[in-house]
């Protein structure tokens, strides 16, 4: 079957790096998107990796290995406003995105 | 500013009613999807649409239908109501190429009684 799989929760301080990670397993795969999810609210897009490697975007960083099946999210200099549930989904063979439980990140100052 | 909107943030229902949840999108947008979010679950895919008229099953359709006479409009219809569809509902839309961003609306929380 298919299968997404990230951590629950993560608690992290204010000003310290943290690195939120995602293993999935998907019949075929077409990328690999991060979302931030506050409470309450609609998720908003982060990142979509395809090919690996790392892809910086201001203080968020985005790493796919395909042939491990692995991404991760490094958010650096936390700051409380990234307090937040942080949404790991694949894109399979038919564009199916399939979407993890989700990590919800805890700041702490 | 590109935008999704839902008709409601939300709503409370009784067992057995018929429920109908809008949704809009000012992108000109082709693909439009409700999910629903619950604790501990991933985002689940109840339908989704490639164009007017054109509906598609996901993951958990039963219980649900879909309508979407205009690009912009997709709505989801709980045909009958029941307490296991009490929930968080999630419209989103994207552009032609899957592989875009999809944008999401703030959401409906409905509560079935």
């Amino acid at each position: 079957g298919q299968n997404i799989d990230q951590p629950t929760e993560m608690t992290a301080t204010e000003g310290a790096i943290v690195q939120i990670n995602c293993t999935y397993q998907t019949s075929g795969f077409n990328g690999l998107f991060w979302y931030q999810q506050h409470a309450g609210e609609a998720p908003t897009f982060l990142s979509y990796n395809v090919l690996d490697g790392l892809e910086e975007k201001g203080r968020f960083s985005s790493f796919l290995s395909r042939s491990k099946g692995y991404s991760y999210l490094l958010l650096k200099e936390l700051q409380m406003k990234d307090s937040a549930s942080y949404l790991c989904a694949a894109l399979d063979s038919n564009y199916q995105l399939i979407w993890g439980a989700g990590t919800k990140l805890i700041i702490k100052p | 500013d590109v935008k999704v909107t839902q008709s409601s943030r939300y709503l409370v229902k009784r067992t057995g009613e018929k429920v109908f949840l809008e949704c809009v999108q000012d992108m000109d947008h082709e693909n439009m999807f409700w999910y629903r979010q619950d604790p501990g679950l991933g985002l689940r895919l109840i339908y989704f649409s490639y164009d007017v008229k054109m509906k598609e099953k996901g993951d958990i359709p039963e219980g649900y239908s879909v309508s979407r006479e205009k690009k912009e409009r997709f709505s989801l219809i709980l045909e009958s109501a029941s307490t296991n569809q009490t929930s968080m509902y999630l419209c989103a839309s994207t552009g032609l190429a899957v592989t875009h961003e999809q944008f999401f609306g703030p959401g409906t929380r409905l509560t079935v009684l």
